[in-house]
């Protein structure tokens, strides 16, 4: 079973900050996915990626295959982006299906 | 284009009563369904996933059952709720790929009283 780590677990920034979260995770996978909760729970795909670099506006999610890693970087923070942004790895599960695993997600607050 | 529903929104519910979560997809045929539960500082718990109508697979043995009457149909089921059932509750929605994207509703929030 694929293992799922974030880091950190809580994290307050100034507005306007660069943010980094990081997620590593234990198994190969076919893909990596970045979602963001709201604080009302509704979850957001923010990227889904299997290697290399993908960049939508100010965020920008990076994977190294190799070393089980990736990151995800918020430039120019601002207090809409406070939110729970969830790591997630699909790999094959039991009787062979395609699954998540979900890390624990990184509360993230930034203060104006 | 493909929307997801869940409802209700809210539910508090005493220990002992059943449960009937439902969640319909909408601009997509034969999706793959899931229902996630998210405790307070937990990460998502898959629950069930089904393939196909009829089909389902349950990932943690627990009192929840699910049923998929339909294809786009996917309800969540308890005949006796415990307080541990307290949580929210996700429905989502992939196609069959190899990477398995999801696509989330908007969730219920389960109160156990």
């Amino acid at each position: 079973k694929n293992e799922v780590e974030q880091s950190p677990q809580n994290l307050t920034a100034q507005e306007g900050e660069f943010i980094t979260i990081n997620c590593s995770y234990s198994v190969g996978i076919s893909a990596l996915h970045w979602l963001q909760q709201h604080p009302g729970g509704g979850i957001v795909s923010l990227f889904m990626l299997s290697s290399g670099k993908k960049k939508h506006g100010r965020l920008i999610a990076t994977i190294n295959i190799q070393e089980k890693h990736s990151s995800l970087h918020i430039t120019a923070s601002h207090p809409r982006d406070s939110a729970v942004y969830i790591c997630a790895v699909t790999s094959m599960g039991r009787a062979g299906s395609y699954q998540l695993t979900f890390g624990k997600g990184t509360k993230l607050s930034v203060i104006p | 284009s493909q929307t997801i529903h869940q409802w209700p929104a809210t539910l508090v519910q005493p220990v002992g009563s059943p449960l009937s979560l439902e969640c319909t997809v909408e601009g997509t045929s034969n999706p793959n369904l899931y229902w996630y539960r998210q405790a307070a500082g937990r990460g998502l718990q898959l629950l069930f996933y089904s393939v196909g109508i009829g089909q389902i697979s349950s990932e943690v043995p627990q009192n929840l059952s699910a049923s998929r009457p339909q294809d786009r149909q996917f309800i969540l089921s308890s005949k006796k709720l415990l307080l541990s059932d307290s949580g929210f509750y996700l429905c989502a929605w992939s196609v069959l790929s190899g990477y398995n994207e999801q696509f989330f509703g908007p969730g219920t929030r389960l109160t156990v009283l």
